[in-house]
């Protein structure tokens, strides 16, 4: 079974362009979250979802960031415009509820974005 | 308010010598705790995880973790480390609603 895909893996652009990353969760999980990772602040969790619907968007640092699940198999984040201290690697995750229930993440390889 | 902290941020060992990581977490309530695995220029792994039952946790590669809730503590541990345990630790954990919350990580170099 295929793992988490995001894409693109790198991406490198200017400062004010729009960035899009995107995410494929594991089929059948219903949980999905995006993290951002730097050197200065970890793993910090920005949003996550529940069956397509936001549930906590408590970590989207500001209204530049947005984040979408139109359907169970698909997911993106927006930044617009791009800053450079938004530099860092986006991990996208997903999860279920399943019998176990133990809520672990099954990790994507990240998009490492670098803004100029 | 939930938390999960780490104490070492950085860790030097050499090869075979003994590893313990510290995690303390602040939940009220039922806790899910884990110990994800990073290694260079990868993605998160799990390497262990406590739900309930034995607190004494065994995962994968000979780690091994203790849920001891009278201290808040999940700590990791392995008996010797090879080189190949290089990467960066991170504890985290979940009560309700299925939010990770991770630690700062704790970034183990073991020298060959």
């Amino acid at each position: 079974d295929a793992g988490v895909i995001q894409s693109p893996r790198h991406e490198v652009t200017e400062m004010g362009q729009e960035v899009t990353l995107r995410c494929k969760p594991i089929s059948g999980h219903d949980y999905l979250f995006w993290y951002r990772q730097t050197m200065m602040r970890g793993l910090e969790l920005l949003i996550y979802f529940n069956n397509n619907v936001p549930i906590d968007d408590s970590g989207m640092p500001e209204d530049r960031f947005s984040a979408k699940m139109p359907n169970a198999s698909f997911s993106t984040l927006k930044i617009q415009p791009s800053e450079p201290r938004d530099s860092a690697v986006y991990f996208c995750a997903s999860s279920t509820a399943g019998t176990s229930n133990t809520g672990e993440l099954f990790f994507g390889e990240g998009s490492r974005l670098t803004v100029l | 308010a939930q938390s999960v902290s780490q104490h070492n941020h950085h860790v030097i060992l050499s090869e075979a010598a003994s590893l313990e990581l510290g995690c303390n977490y602040s939940y009220g309530g039922t806790v899910n705790l884990f110990w994800y695995v990073q290694y260079p220029g990868q993605h998160l792994q799990l390497l262990l995880k406590y739900f309930s039952g034995d607190p004494l946790v065994k995962g994968i590669k000979g780690f091994e973790a203790e849920f001891i809730k009278s201290k808040f503590s999940f700590n990791l541990r392995k008996p010797s480390v090879q080189w190949s345990d290089t990467a960066e630790y991170f504890c985290a954990g979940i009560t309700g609603g299925f939010k990770t919350i991770f630690g700062a990580g704790t970034r183990l170099f073991v020298k060959a």
